[in-house]
């Protein structure tokens, strides 16, 4: 089945950018009616949508974020990745990534996630 | 933009006993876009329930989902130990105003 996993840097300094890429398995990323994303989860907190990219390259962010987040996907690596700049100690979080099911022209439910991965934003 | 509010925030049960959880939405949900999530302690959210009603696959039938508009529920039978986790729901459909409740910690009591 389709896993996914996520990889990038754990320690962030404010201000500068945050990478992460999540690397799929077990399927293509070019599979039609799924959209590849980002969600967030700060320490004891609830989960935030950061956004989702198809394989054509069409994305959506959330527009909180929107300003400061850009979504890539390489279809080569069976490989999606984000950035998002001026990291704060607010963007502290755990960093999943996930499969969105696209439905009714737009995005469903999460499944699968990734195991995700803690980023702190520290100097 | 919908917000969610799930009740209980903590909800303490025996193995065995039925749990309830409750998520309402500030604006009627349309198309019954609403998922719920299992998060244990260290462990990514898992999808329990799609489209209000419709079980993950591998989720138990013990677990059902239920309601219409602006509220809706999450029925675990009979609880098993592994089923003490936290619960969110998730109104998705909008894009991009997608939207997650706060989360009910469902405890062994």
């Amino acid at each position: 089945q389709v896993q996914l996993q996520e990889s990038g840097p754990g320690l962030v300094k404010p201000s500068e950018a945050l990478a992460l890429t999540c690397t799929v398995s077990g399927g293509s990323i070019s599979t039609s009616s799924y959209y590849w994303g980002w969600v967030r989860q700060p320490p004891g907190k609830g989960l935030e949508w950061i956004g989702s990219i198809y394989h054509s390259g069409s994305t959506y962010y959330n527009p909180s974020l929107k300003s400061r987040v850009a979504m890539s996907i390489d279809k080569s690596k069976n490989q999606f990745s984000l950035r998002l700049t001026s990291m704060t100690g607010a963007d502290t979080a755990v960093y999943y990534c996930a499969r969105a099911k696209w439905i009714s022209f737009s995005l469903g439910w999460f499944d699968p996630w990734g195991q995700g991965t803690l980023v702190t934003v520290s100097s | 933009e919908i917000v969610l509010t799930q009740s209980p925030g903590t909800l303490s049960l025996s193995p065995g006993e039925r749990a309830t959880l409750f998520c309402r939405a500030s604006q009627t949900v349309s198309s019954a876009h609403l998922a719920w999530y299992q998060q244990k302690p260290g462990q990514a959210p898992r999808l329990v329930i799609y489209d209000v009603f419709t079980r993950a696959t591998g989720v138990p039938d013990r677990f059902s989902g239920s309601g219409s508009g602006t509220d809706f529920t999450l029925t675990i039978s009979r609880l098993e130990p592994e089923d003490f986790a936290v619960y969110y729901c998730h109104h998705y459909g909008t894009t991009p105003r997608y939207t997650f409740g706060q989360g009910t910690k469902l405890e062994i009591k």
